[in-house]
C-alpha cells in the first residue's frame, strides 16, 4: 500500500480535461513540495511537474499541478492519445524518504 | 544530455546476491545526490536507497535495510547497488534517479531506462 493515495484510474475523451488527485498528510504533502512523474507504456517515469506547479523544460502547459494542505492535483487539458500513460505524485516524508502515490492510469477513450 | 543507464539485473535465487550499477554521463556527477528506485511487475514505484554526492551519506527502505549497499564511484560516474539475500519481494525494476532541487524542493528529473531483477527459483 502506497503511502500517497491516488485513484487507480481516470478516463476522459480527447480535448477534454481530466484531474488526478494524490492525497497525503502533515507528514509528507503538508510539509514538503510535490511532484509528478509520466511513465508511458513500457518505458521509465519521467519528470512532469516539480515544485508543486512547476514544469521542466520541454512540457507543455497543458499538464499544470497545484498542492493544498495535504493534497496535491494534476491537471490535463486538451488531452491526447499519447497521454496515456500510469502518473505518480510523489514527495517526502519526515524521515527524508521518497514516497509516491500507487499511480493512476489515464485512458483517452 | 543527461544519461543513465542501468545494468546488472538478471534472474537469481531466493537468498542470492545481484550487483546493479548505472553508469551516469552528461553531467557533473559528483555533485548530485542519486536514488534507487524500484517498481514490482504491474506495481507503483518505490523508493529503494539514496547515497549523497561524496558518498558519505547512505540510507535506504525499511524494506533493503541490512540486506542492500548503496555506492558510488565519482571517478568512473557509476552508482551501484549491492542486493543479498534476496527474496521474491525484490522481484522489480530498478532505476537509478538523479536528485535535483534545493531552490524549494527536491524531485528526480533524470532516470535511468531501468534494469529488472527476478528473484525465483
Amino acid at each position: 500500500q502506497s503511502v500517497l493515495t491516488q485513484p487507480p484510474s481516470v478516463s476522459a475523451a480527447p480535448g477534454q480535461k481530466v484531474t488526478i488527485s494524490c492525497s497525503g498528510s502533515s507528514s509528507n504533502i503538508g510539509n514538503n513540495f510535490v511532484s509528478w512523474y509520466q511513465q508511458l507504456p513500457g518505458t521509465a517515469p519521467k519528470l512532469l511537474i516539480y515544485d508543486n506547479n512547476k514544469r521542466p523544460s520541454g512540457i507543455p502547459d497543458r499538464f499544470s499541478g497545484s498542492k493544498s494542505g495535504t493534497s496535491a492535483t494534476l491537471d490535463i487539458t486538451g488531452l491526447q492519445s499519447g497521454d496515456e500513460a500510469d502518473y505518480y505524485c510523489g514527495t517526502w516524508d519526515s524521515s527524508l524518504s521518497a514516497v509516491f502515490g500507487g499511480g493512476t492510469k489515464l485512458t483517452v477513450l | 544530455e543527461v544519461q543513465l543507464v542501468e545494468s546488472g539485473g538478471d534472474l537469481v535465487q531466493p537468498g542470492g546476491s545481484l550487483r546493479l550499477s548505472c553508469a551516469a554521463s552528461g553531467f557533473t556527477f559528483n555533485s548530485y545526490w542519486m536514488h534507487w528506485v524500484r517498481q514490482a511487475p504491474g506495481k507503483g514505484l518505490v523508493w529503494v536507497s539514496r547515497i549523497n554526492s561524496d558518498g558519505s551519506i547512505r540510507n535506504y527502505a525499511d524494506s533493503v535495510k541490512g540486506r542492500f549497499t548503496i555506492s558510488r564511484d565519482n571517478a568512473k560516474k557509476t552508482l551501484d547497488l549491492q542486493m543479498n539475500s534476496l527474496s521474491a519481494e525484490d522481484t522489480a525494476v530498478y532505476y537509478c534517479a538523479r536528485l535535483d532541487g534545493g531552490w524549494e524542493g527536491y524531485y528526480f528529473d533524470n532516470w535511468g531506462q531501468g534494469t529488472l531483477v527476478t528473484v525465483s527459483s
